[in-house]
């Protein structure tokens, strides 16, 4: 079994509706979560940060962590064809090493 | 800020051949770390070095990969002999002390043929 779970999709949504997307993990010591974003031939772009349970926001994203369930979301309201992209979720415990999901593919149709 | 520059973007290069692929951090970051991407694999993490000094390499393929940093500002990933199952996109990231997402640079798409 992976330490970090995600499925690749891939997703397609119309313009204006609401992306959900999730990842689980196994790894009980990983305390900080992350959201990055990758555009084709592009490198990862860190998108959201949080840590420990709970929700963040930032502008039409935001981000959850439920660590009693070991399982984290990011959701995209109002979803525009610029957030279509490859979204992979990472977290990590309190050591340098970061571990990612396999990303998402999102198309948003205009 | 420039970000991680990777240098070159893109290399094709016959199989047995020597390749070379370069990276700059971001000036001030401390750890520097080499990931390859494949469909099949996803990221995978080569090598993470801290303060120029290699911690661990245990995701290093094969002694036909190496990967230095002689300075602060500079790090390479050299793959020699090249197989065409090297063929993947190398990518460069950076982070500073305090900071717990890393940068990634632009990456280098690398194909043997």
């Amino acid at each position: 079994q992976k330490e970090v779970e995600q499925d690749p999709g891939p997703l397609s949504v119309p313009e204006g509706a609401i992306v959900s997307l999730n990842c689980t993990y196994s790894n009980s010591a990983f305390q900080y979560f992350m959201w990055y974003r990758q555009y084709s031939r592009k490198g990862p772009e860190l998108l959201m940060y949080t840590y420990s349970s709970g929700n963040k926001e930032d502008g039409r994203f935001t981000a959850q962590v439920d660590k009693s369930s070991k399982y984290i979301s990011l959701f995209i309201r109002d979803s525009q064809p610029s957030d279509s992209a490859t979204y992979l979720c990472a977290m990590k415990s309190n050591d340098y090493k970061l571990s990612f999901g396999a990303g998402t593919t999102v198309t948003v149709r205009a | 800020d420039a970000g991680v520059i990777q240098s070159p973007r893109h290399e094709v290069t016959e199989m047995g051949q020597e390749v070379t692929l370069r990276c700059k951090p971001i000036s001030g970051h401390n750890s520097l770390f080499w990931y390859r991407q494949t469909m099949m694999r996803g990221l995978e993490l080569l090598i993470y070095f801290n303060n120029n000094v290699p911690i661990d390499d245990s995701g290093m393929p094969e002694d036909r990969f190496s990967a230095k940093m002689p300075n602060a500002s500079f790090s390479t990933l050299k793959i020699q002999p090249s197989e065409p199952r090297d063929s993947a996109v190398y990518f460069c990231a950076s982070s500073g002390t305090g900071i717990h997402g890393y940068t990634f640079g632009s990456g280098t798409r690398l194909t043997v043929v």
